[in-house]
């Protein structure tokens, strides 16, 4: 199985400051199968990010990722209110894991 | 718009057996893989299975193999998760997801939840 480690566990930021969330995998990921997905209080997570870099239908451009091998970047610039959320990666390379995500809070 | 209703969960004792169901609608039911999630209330995401668009290839998590069974009905729109020999660890909020670009349950992200039902497993 391959294990996501997401950090920190939780950033704390102003609105308008960027964010650097990082996923670690425990074994390289093949083919870039890594995704994004965001997350706020009582809803179902959103696919933000896949392919390590490509953006889904509708979201913002201040959302990129970046990385590959075992070491991947989410990136939010200029954080807006409706960003404080938590941050999931995860890989669809060997069956699918999810990390145990970042909470982006407000400072 | 892609629609994804969940039913069918609720409490159960430990060892018992209950049936989630999931109505899709706003896309083409019959050329996507689906899946079943969960997310212990607080806790992270966890995949548990899934299934290709024909029903001919299905997957799942080592916590539950052996004990849940995804199904679909395309005829209907349809996903279904078995769950047999319940354990307090089952319990969770349990998302049906469509997979994004593809057939196969494997290899493509996750693009659409619906909002859950929640499963308790208590004596």
């Amino acid at each position: 199985e391959i294990v996501l480690a997401q950090s920190p566990g939780t950033l704390s930021l102003s609105p308008g400051e960027r964010a650097t969330l990082s996923c670690r995998a425990s074994q390289r990921i093949s083919n870039n199968f890594l995704a994004w997905y965001q997350q706020k209080p009582g809803q179902a997570p959103r696919l933000l990010i896949y392919g390590v870099s490509t953006r889904a239908a509708g979201i913002p451009d201040r959302f990129s990722g970046s990385g590959s091998g075992t070491d991947f970047t989410l990136t939010i610039t200029r954080l807006q209110p409706e960003d404080f959320a938590v941050y999931y990666c995860q890989q669809y390379d060997v069956s699918r894991t999810f990390g145990q995500g970042t909470k982006v809070e407000i400072k | 718009e892609v629609q994804l209703v969940e039913s069918g969960g609720g409490l159960i004792q430990p060892g018992g057996s209950l049936r989630l169901a999931c109505a899709a609608s706003g896309f083409p039911f019959e050329d996507y893989a689906m899946h079943w999630i969960r997310q212990v209330r607080g806790k992270g995401l966890e995949w548990v299975t899934g299934i290709n668009y024909n029903s001919g290839r299905r997957g799942s998590a080592d916590s539950v193999k052996g004990r849940f069974i995804i199904s679909r009905d395309n005829a209907q729109n349809s996903l279904f998760l078995q769950m047999n020999s319940l354990r307090s660890e089952d319990t969770a909020l349990y998302y049906c997801a469509k997979s994004f670009d593809s057939g196969i349950y494997y290899n493509s992200p996750i693009d659409s939840w619906g909002q859950g039902t929640q499963v308790t497993v208590s004596s």
